[in-house]
């Protein structure tokens, strides 16, 4: 089973500034990754996949990278509304399909 | 949207089955996957299952207790939970897609095993 490891587990950023989120899988995933943003209450939505694809609707200020076992989700000027966890998930190796552990952000 | 239904309190040992209601999509064209996400175990993929119903798979904490299953011409996914534990409570969701990404996800369902 593929491990993904999230960090850091929380981030506090200033409206308008970036976030810069990191994923790493146990072994390499080639592109297989995608990025979900979970708000209380609510189910993931889905934000990236294949690594650096944006979902229908993502605004361009969502941005992922890498391949293998390193991974980034960037969010440049950083909005109220996205305060939120964020997950990564493999889909390279399964089953299982399996998730990071997951990013708090917070808005200062 | 997927709408699931059918989670509550259940006693450990006991046994639960969960809908999952599909609309606005093809339902039979796409695999759907089970995941829950309980407060110590983060999200969990459990299952998923093929368009046709040919192809499944479990995770090995559900292997052997749970069932997944699809009606298509009900556009409807269940699963049917049995030897319920209490590290089986969680939010259960129906998401689409698999073995991949899943693009849509279900508001989820709450299931609780208690005495």
């Amino acid at each position: 089973e593929i491990v993904m490891t999230q960090s850091p587990a929380t981030l506090s950023v200033s409206p308008g500034e970036s976030a810069t989120l990191s994923c790493r899988a146990s072994q390499s995933v080639g592109s297989n990754l995608a990025w979900y943003q979970q708000k209380p209450g609510q189910a993931p939505r889905l934000l990236i996949y294949g690594a650096s694809t944006r979902a229908t609707g993502i605004p361009a200020r969502f941005s992922g990278s890498g391949s293998g076992t390193e991974f980034t989700l960037t969010i440049s000027t950083l909005q109220s509304e996205d305060s939120a966890v964020y997950y990564c998930q493999q889909y390279n190796n399964w089953p299982p399909l399996t998730f990071g552990g997951g990013t708090k952000v917070e808005i200062k | 949207q997927l709408v699931e239904s059918g989670g509550g309190l259940v006693k450990p040992g006991g046994s639960l089955r969960l809908s999952c209601a599909a609309s606005g999509f093809t339902f039979s064209d796409y695999y759907i996957s089970w995941i829950r996400q309980s407060p110590g175990r983060g999200l969990e993929w459990i299952s998923y299952i093929s368009g046709a119903s040919t192809t499944y798979f479990y995770a090995d904490s559900v292997k052997g207790r749970f069932t997944i299953s699809r009606d298509n011409a009900e556009n409807s996914l269940y699963l049917q939970m049995s030897s319920l534990r209490a590290e089986d409570t969680a939010v259960y969701y129906c998401a689409r897609g698999a073995p991949r990404y899943m693009d849509v996800w279900g508001r989820g369902t709450t299931v609780t095993v208690s005495s």
